[in-house]
């Protein structure tokens, strides 16, 4: 089974805080994505990497950047948390049929 | 402009008898086009890929129609029981991009 694993369920953080998210996968997938979900708007995409160290915009890359120094590893980092960035925040790798395995989330209030 | 539409309005039925979902596009040329399922809370699981070029896809009690011409695909849910109440969200990929664009997802609640 195709495990992705988030390092938190659950973050409170402050306004201007930085704040790092990290999205661990197992099955050696190549493609990995960060998305925010919310009410009403749905999954958007923030940004993905198709390749260690390669990453490319997706919609609303604005306030966020990512780091991929490893194939497995994938992270999602708030430079400085802003109160409508609170959200839940979902991390995914892709098989090479196409297929998005997704992490459990983490839900990101920032106060 | 693109659009992906589903029904935003929850889907409400009885124990047993067949859910479809629609999830209708415009202004899109999709490759492929999958089906997630969401429990509040939880990340997307993944349940079918269709491609362009196929009409119909069945796993178990899910079946999924993609029409092209139309710009439409449906998802039923046979023989519908209380554990598939939850949010089902469609999802378009491009040629031989990997990135997907979804849907906002139509919640199914099914009545025992």
């Amino acid at each position: 089974d195709v495990k992705v694993t988030q390092s938190s369920r659950y973050l409170v953080k402050r306004t201007g805080e930085k704040v790092f998210l990290e999205c661990v996968q197992d099955m050696d997938h190549e493609n990995m994505f960060w998305y925010r979900q919310d009410p009403g708007l749905g999954l958007r995409l923030i940004y993905f990497s198709y390749d260690v160290k390669m990453k490319e915009k997706g919609d609303i890359p604005e306030g966020y950047s990512v780091s991929r120094e490893k194939k497995e590893r994938f992270s999602l980092i708030l430079e400085s948390a802003s109160t409508n960035q609170t959200s839940m925040y979902l991390c995914a790798s892709t098989s090479p049929s196409y297929e998005q395995y997704f992490g459990p989330g983490t839900r990101l209030t920032v106060t | 402009s693109q659009k992906i539409e589903q029904n935003s309005e929850a889907l409400n039925i009885q124990e047993g008898k067949t859910a479809t979902l629609t999830c209708n596009y415009t202004n899109y040329s999709p490759a492929y086009l999958q089906w997630y399922r969401q429990d509040p809370g939880r990340g997307p699981v993944f349940l079918l890929l269709i491609r362009e070029n196929e009409k119909e896809k069945r796993k178990e009690r899910l079946k999924v129609t993609f029409d092209t011409t139309l710009k439409q695909s449906l998802f039923h849910i046979t023989a519908s029981q209380p554990a598939d109440s939850a949010t089902y969200l469609c999802a378009l990929t491009m040629d031989s991009s990997y990135k997907l664009i979804f849907g906002s997802g139509t919640r199914l609640l099914v009545r025992p």
